[in-house]
């Protein structure tokens, strides 16, 4: 069965210093990927997104995700993180089940940053 | 900009009560999805459209979930007798097309609706 875990429920880190999101999915084929963010009351924003070809991708607001087949790993990274990082964030796999191409999510992560 | 719309942003239920919950798709989207999360969880699949066909419903939780998209635009989940267990967020999604053709998955979602039932 397709799942995604995130293994780390909540994470702190200091403004400045530079993030990790664990992810990891089991799928059978091909996956596509995605990390989404959530703020408090708000809907989820699309970070980046795999689907083929290069195994590391850019994203929006400095993060970028690699795609490691061998490990079944998809973890976020940021070089530095800034105070208004702070959010949930959701890891995510698309995949094919009796023909519906849903998505399936982590339990979110939720991010605290120290000033 | 137009982007995926859910009213009523915030709804408080008497447990018992019937709620309807409204979903504006992006215009010409095809495939419309729901998704219940509930409190410190992600989001989980609950149906799936593609224009005005349900082909997916493996989700719903109970009977008394009950969902429609009769002109393959707007969309309505409709929960009957809520119960308490119903507090979530419900998020609705628009995809441009179904199937499994690579970017034209990415699925477009909502501000959410979020659900109380007392």
């Amino acid at each position: 069965a397709q799942s995604v875990t995130q293994p780390d429920i909540h994470i702190t880190v200091s403004e400045g210093a530079s993030l990790e999101l664990r992810c990891n999915y089991s799928y059978g084929a091909t996956p596509y990927l995605f990390w989404y963010v959530q703020s408090p009351g708000q809907g989820l924003q699309l970070l980046l997104k795999y689907f083929s070809g290069d195994t590391l991708v850019q994203g929006i607001k400095g993060f970028e995700a690699e795609f490691k087949r061998s490990q079944s790993s998809f973890n976020l990274r940021k070089p530095s993180v800034h105070w208004s990082d702070a959010a949930e964030y959701f890891c995510a796999v698309a995949g094919t089940t009796s023909g519906t191409y849903k998505y399936i999510f982590g339990t979110g992560t939720r991010l605290k940053v120290l000033a | 900009g137009a982007g995926v719309s859910q009213s009523p942003r915030y709804k408080v239920a008497k447990r018992g009560q019937d709620v309807a919950l409204r979903c504006d798709p992006i215009s010409g989207h095809v495939s419309l999805f729901w998704y219940q999360q509930a409190l410190g969880q992600g989001p989980e699949f609950l149906t799936y459209f593609q224009n005005e066909a349900q082909l997916d419903k493996s989700g719903l939780p109970s009977d008394r979930f009950f969902a429609e998209r009769p002109e393959g635009s707007v969309s309505t989940l409709k929960i009957q007798r809520t119960q308490q267990e119903d507090s979530a967020v419900y998020l609705c999604a628009s995809s441009l097309v179904g199937g499994a053709s690579g970017s034209y998955n990415e699925q477009f979602f909502g501000p959410g609706t979020r659900l109380t039932v007392l």
